[in-house]
């Protein structure tokens, strides 16, 4: 079956060490996204990637990294300078269109990050 | 830039009642518009798009949503509400190939 596969589910990590969050897409999309969820906050964009080896910052890069060498996956690390790591992180992907914007992005299951 | 509103944090409605869900959104020209579900812990899940044509959309679950120009508005509906759609429903626009933007969400509670 098609779509997006998050890994760990749960990830607990002691402050101070980097940690890296998978993602894996086999729907063939171009593009892919990194959300972070906190209660209350609905969904800020982290980083996104429209192709491989390009990545753009989202609204809230500022402690986290991406890499996109491959189509099919897009980890994203989370650094020892992010301040409040702990949170639930959000993997989308979704067709790229000619510029029309008219495809809706498919979420993986999400990984819950605690920082301790 | 882009924002949506969605101006109600939590909603209760009991079974069976009637529900609408709010969402404004801010943008210069006509955004695509999404509603999604998350139920706790889990990722999201695509209820119903409007990309043009008519604005009254039908979605998954008994879900539709009508896009009103004139309002800046993109209001979730469903006619009878089961126990099941207890869950946290989020609003989103995009344009071009921008990411989604999505609103803060509402949580939707379900009373017998």
């Amino acid at each position: 079956d098609g779509g997006i596969t998050q890994s760990p589910k749960y990830l607990f990590r002691k402050e101070g060490q980097n940690v890296t969050l998978s993602c894996e897409q086999n729907l063939n999309h171009d593009a892919m996204y990194w959300y972070r969820q906190d209660p209350g906050q609905g969904l800020r964009l982290i980083y996104y990637s429209q192709i491989v080896n390009d990545f753009q910052k989202g609204d809230i890069a500022e402690g986290y990294s991406v890499s996109r060498e491959k189509k099919e996956s897009f980890p994203l690390t989370v650094t020892s300078a992010q301040k409040n790591p702990t949170a639930f992180y959000l993997c989308a992907s979704s067709l790229r269109t000619g510029g029309l914007g008219d495809t809706e992005a498919f979420f993986g299951q999400g990984t819950r990050l605690t920082v301790v | 830039a882009q924002s949506v509103t969605q101006p109600d944090i939590h909603i209760t409605v009991s079974e069976g009642a009637s529900l609408e869900l709010r969402c404004n959104y801010s943008y210069g020209a006509t955004p695509y518009l999404f509603w999604y579900v998350q139920s706790p812990g889990q990722g999201l899940q695509l209820l119903l798009k409007y990309f043009s044509g008519d604005t009254l959309v039908q979605g998954i679950k008994g879900f539709e949503a009508e896009f009103k120009r004139s309002q800046s508005s993109f209001n979730l509906r469903k006619p009878s509400v089961h126990w099941s759609d207890a869950a946290e429903y989020f609003c989103a626009v995009r344009t071009g190939n921008t990411p989604l933007v999505f609103g803060k969400g509402t949580r939707l509670s379900v009373i017998a």
